[in-house]
């Protein structure tokens, strides 16, 4: 079936340090969004990329996607606790218009 | 944007009853969609829903099992049948804009 993977399932840092988390499919993806889940909250969208090779800031946060267009990251620079969360992508592959969404990366930053 | 709204917030129910969440919208869109969030557990969508035609279901999931409305452009339901254990979940409705995606705040539902 569909399936979008995501690597790491779980990240622990300190405040102030680097995160990424990766994400990857087996098909190419017409394009990716990125959400962020607050313990106890619902999904919220940070971005959608579409393009080959794109690459999106958005304050301490760098997104990109592959020049295939199968694979993303999110990097977080300078971990903050307020970024603590769950981090999924989700992606459409081919001509689908199903969100297929990765298992998502639990951070949790140490003051 | 979109601010969507699910009734009710959760729910704890005995095994065999159904429940049915309720999701608005306020503002009109053409395709609502329901997803299924198991504890610790990524997001797997359940069916979509358009106005004014039956929804489409994925695979594992049936209408029989999980009937859904949708009257018009900002309201669906989602019925849970015939409840078990392992239908325990977060339950989120969610609508695509062209800019972006917003989901609910969700019904957690426990079945006992």
């Amino acid at each position: 079936g569909q399936q979008v993977m995501q690597i790491p399932q779980y990240q622990h840092v300190q405040e102030g340090e680097d995160f990424t988390t990766y994400c990857n499919s087996s098909t190419t993806l017409s394009n990716i969004q990125w959400y962020k889940q607050r313990p106890g909250g619902h999904p919220v969208f940070l971005i959608q990329l579409v393009k080959s090779g794109e690459v999106k800031k958005q304050k301490r946060l760098t997104f990109q996607f592959g020049e295939a267009k199968k694979n993303s990251s999110l990097h977080i620079t300078a971990t903050q606790t307020t970024d603590v969360g769950t981090y999924f992508c989700a992606g459409k592959q081919g001509g689908s218009e199903k969100l297929v969404f990765g298992k998502g990366t639990k951070l949790t930053v140490n003051p | 944007s979109a601010v969507i709204s699910q009734k009710p917030s959760r729910d704890i129910c005995q095994r065999g009853t159904s429940l049915t969440i309720q999701c608005q919208v306020d503002s009109q869109v053409t395709m609502m969609f329901w997803y299924r969030q198991q504890p610790g557990q990524s997001l797997t969508l359940i069916a979509t829903a358009n106005q004014g035609s039956e929804a489409t279901y994925e695979s594992g999931f049936v209408i029989d099992k999980f009937p859904i409305s949708r009257p018009n452009l900002t309201f669906s339901t989602l019925t849970v049948s015939n409840m078990s254990p392992e239908d325990s979940s977060i339950y989120l409705c969610s609508v695509e804009t062209p800019l972006e995606q917003y989901f609910g705040p969700g019904t957690r539902l426990t079945v006992t």
